[in-house]
């Protein structure tokens, strides 16, 4: 079982649309979380971390359950420009080494 | 301010070859990773640095060799390279043992034929 496991998509989103979508990790010593985003052959970049309580950022909101060992990500009022793959992360302390999940592709179309 | 870079950005080279591939970050961070990022595997660690002098093992270290003999560089020596070695490599840099945030590099793409 990997460590860090997502859907790989793709959600098709019509454009203003709400789309979520949920990664699981199996490490529950896990101590950090975030969500990074990826565009077609570019490089990761960070999107927002995760906190205990949920947090929002804009348009985004991410959640954490720590119990069910799962994290999530919202986005509202989908843009094209959203269109990309999202990386759920996992470190287990200080975020010196972190474990990548496969990504989630989000296709945002008109 | 150019952050860090990568070079080359892409590569093709034959199997057995030696091949080495650059980092360099300006902002004197004190982690550094390689990373590479295959279609059905996501980003794994390849090795890292705290500090120079000091690197580690990631979770796939095999049949690569790192060195840090300054802060501000972190090449990547594919020693003998092999056709599963084939991927993108992505170098990133984090500031402290606190900070979050890793800033990755635009990444290398190597072709071993």
């Amino acid at each position: 079982r990997k460590e860090v496991e997502q859907d790989p998509g793709p959600f098709n989103v019509p454009e203003g649309a709400t789309v979520a979508f949920n990664c699981t990790y199996s490490n529950s010593a896990s101590q950090s979380f975030f969500w990074y985003r990826q565009d077609c052959r570019k490089e990761p970049k960070l999107l927002m971390s995760v906190y205990s309580s949920g947090n929002e950022d804009g348009r985004f909101t991410a959640q954490l359950n720590r119990a069910s060992q799962y994290i999530s990500l919202l986005i509202r009022d989908s843009k094209l420009s959203d269109s990309a793959t999202y990386l759920c992360v996992v470190g287990k302390a200080a975020g010196n080494k972190l474990t990548f999940g496969g990504g989630t592709r989000v296709l945002v179309k008109p | 301010d150019a952050g860090i870079t990568q070079s080359p950005r892409y590569k093709i080279t034959e199997t057995g070859r030696q091949v080495t591939l650059m980092c360099h970050q300006t902002w004197s961070h004190s982690y550094m990773f390689w990373y590479r990022q295959d279609l059905g595997h996501g980003l794994r660690l390849i090795y890292y640095s705290a500090a120079a002098d000091i690197t580690d093992k990631g979770e796939v270290p095999d049949g690569y060799v790192v060195s840090r003999s300054k802060t501000e560089n972190f090449p990547l020596t594919l020693e003998s390279a092999t056709r599963s070695q084939t991927s993108v490599y992505f170098c990133a840099s984090k500031g402290l043992a606190g900070e979050e945030t890793q800033y990755f590099g635009p990444g290398t793409r190597l072709l071993v034929l």
